[in-house]
């Protein structure tokens, strides 16, 4: 049972265009959610992150949305370079999971020069 | 600045050895973590440790053995391991919250 999902196991996207990375969850007591960024041969690094009281946080060029009647959260990266190319996971904690982090399957994301 | 340091990078066996996977961390954090990570799976938690002498299950602790030594090391071990464990094995840390420190990974085949 995959509580948090990310369909779009891949995205290809032109340098300086907007990067959209879509995730999903199905557990209500989830409150606070994560986006890691992972490059080949090393672990992951986190991203930005949001609580649930919030439906948006901004750190430079990403910005993370959160639709909790929706149970969906978007990552979005303006504009896009190169060096973003990655897998990136969402990930979600809250409720029972408290310490714990469960996380989506990962989207490759390539961006094109 | 080492950071969450994972021992060895990359491990062949043949089905029914064991072996350890070896971690440690230096910045002093309370909690580690053992995920392994598969294509279409994501990183699943195989164990945990909220503190110093304590280690709890995680999603997918079958096979799998753990040991908190100290708050710098904690241990995965794998008794039998089996085709199913092939895997990326990945270790952090954290002290408070989610902002998990990851280990570069260990790459484990077993054949």
């Amino acid at each position: 049972d995959q509580q948090v999902k990310q369909n779009s196991p891949s995205l290809s996207v032109q340098e300086g265009r907007i990067s959209i990375l879509n995730c999903d969850y199905t557990n209500s007591m989830f409150d606070y959610f994560l986006w890691y960024k992972k490059y080949p041969a090393e672990g992951p690094t986190f991203l930005i992150s949001i609580s649930s009281i919030k439906d948006k946080n901004e750190d430079g060029r990403f910005t993370v949305f959160l639709n909790k009647s929706a149970k969906h959260l978007s990552l979005h990266i303006v504009p896009s370079q190169p060096g973003d190319s990655a897998v990136y996971f969402c990930a979600a904690a809250g409720g029972t999971s408290y310490g714990k982090l469960t996380f989506g399957q990962g989207t490759i994301l390539t961006v094109h020069p | 600045n080492a950071g969450v340091t994972q021992t060895p990078k990359f491990q062949v066996l043949k089905t029914g050895q064991s072996m350890t996977l070896q971690c440690a961390q230096d910045m002093n954090h309370n909690s580690m973590y053992w995920y392994r990570q598969d294509p279409g799976m994501g990183l699943r938690l195989i164990y945990y440790s909220a503190s110093e002498g304590t280690t709890d299950k995680g999603e997918v602790p079958n096979g799998y053995n753990v040991s908190r030594l100290n708050k710098r090391e904690f241990s995965l071990r794998l008794e039998s391991a089996a085709p199913s464990q092939t895997s990326v094995y990945f270790c952090a840390s954290s002290e408070r919250g989610y902002g998990y420190t990851f280990g570069s990974g260990t790459r484990l085949t077993v054949v």
